[in-house]
């Protein structure tokens, strides 16, 4: 059954420094999303992203943000410089139309970052 | 913004039946789901429910909606240990967006 992976499981990083989470979405999709989990709170929408550019996004997703499909199977989440409260379960998502009823999002496992 | 709200903790013994309740704010959320979070995996759709509906069954899982107390229940019959997970409510549809807003997740603990 495909599925979305991201990688790494588990990433710590110093404050400060930049960090890339990885993800391969479901290859026929075209709607892709980040979304994170601070411990012991809400899961948040970060971005949503089709065609090649940004089609939503949060308030939470600063300058400090980016994302890319450098290539056919990778979209990426970049942090520029990671503060203490970036720490949290990152997740991706995929869909093959966009958000809406008939829509359904398949998440990956999630990565961990903790910013030390 | 729509806030979306849940316990986050259920114990229940194996056999019983769970109800997991959530409430959200926006009375203009049209679309309610049910995610469910297992060790190590990442959200998978359960069910979802219009908010033109009151009530959807689909075998062991009933989603109970109240749209005038704005409140979601999900109910889970026959509760397995394999049923063990975080539960997350969520809605779409308020204030234009369709991309859902979630809660913190309720972790449902089955013991024998």
């Amino acid at each position: 059954e495909p599925e979305v992976t991201q990688t790494p499981s588990h990433q710590v990083t110093q404050m400060g420094q930049e960090v890339i989470l990885r993800c391969v979405p479901i290859s026929n999709h075209l709607y892709f999303y980040w979304y994170r989990q601070i411990l012991g709170q809400k899961v948040e929408f970060l971005v949503s992203f089709y065609n090649n550019e940004i089609s939503e996004k949060s308030e939470i997703f600063d300058d400090q943000f980016s994302v890319e499909r450098p290539d056919g199977s990778n979209f990426t989440l970049k942090i520029r410089s990671t503060k203490l409260e970036d720490s949290a379960m990152y997740f991706c998502a995929s869909s093959e139309e966009g958000p809406g009823l008939n829509t359904e999002a398949f998440f990956g496992q999630g990565t961990r970052l903790t910013v030390v | 913004g729509e806030d979306v709200e849940q316990s986050l903790f259920l114990s229940v013994r194996e056999g019983d039946s769970s109800v997991i309740n959530c409430t959200y704010t926006d009375s203009s959320s049209t679309y309610l789901y049910w995610y469910k979070q297992e060790p190590g995996a990442g959200l998978q759709l359960l069910t979802y429910i219009f908010s033109n509906m009151d009530m959807k069954q689909d075998q062991r899982l009933t989603v109970l909606l109240n749209k005038k107390d704005k409140h979601l229940s999900l109910r889970i019959a026959d509760t397995q240990t394999g049923d063990s997970a975080i539960y997350f409510c969520a809605e779409s549809g308020s204030g234009g967006s369709y991309i859902p807003t979630f809660g913190r997740g309720t972790s449902l603990i089955v013991h024998p």
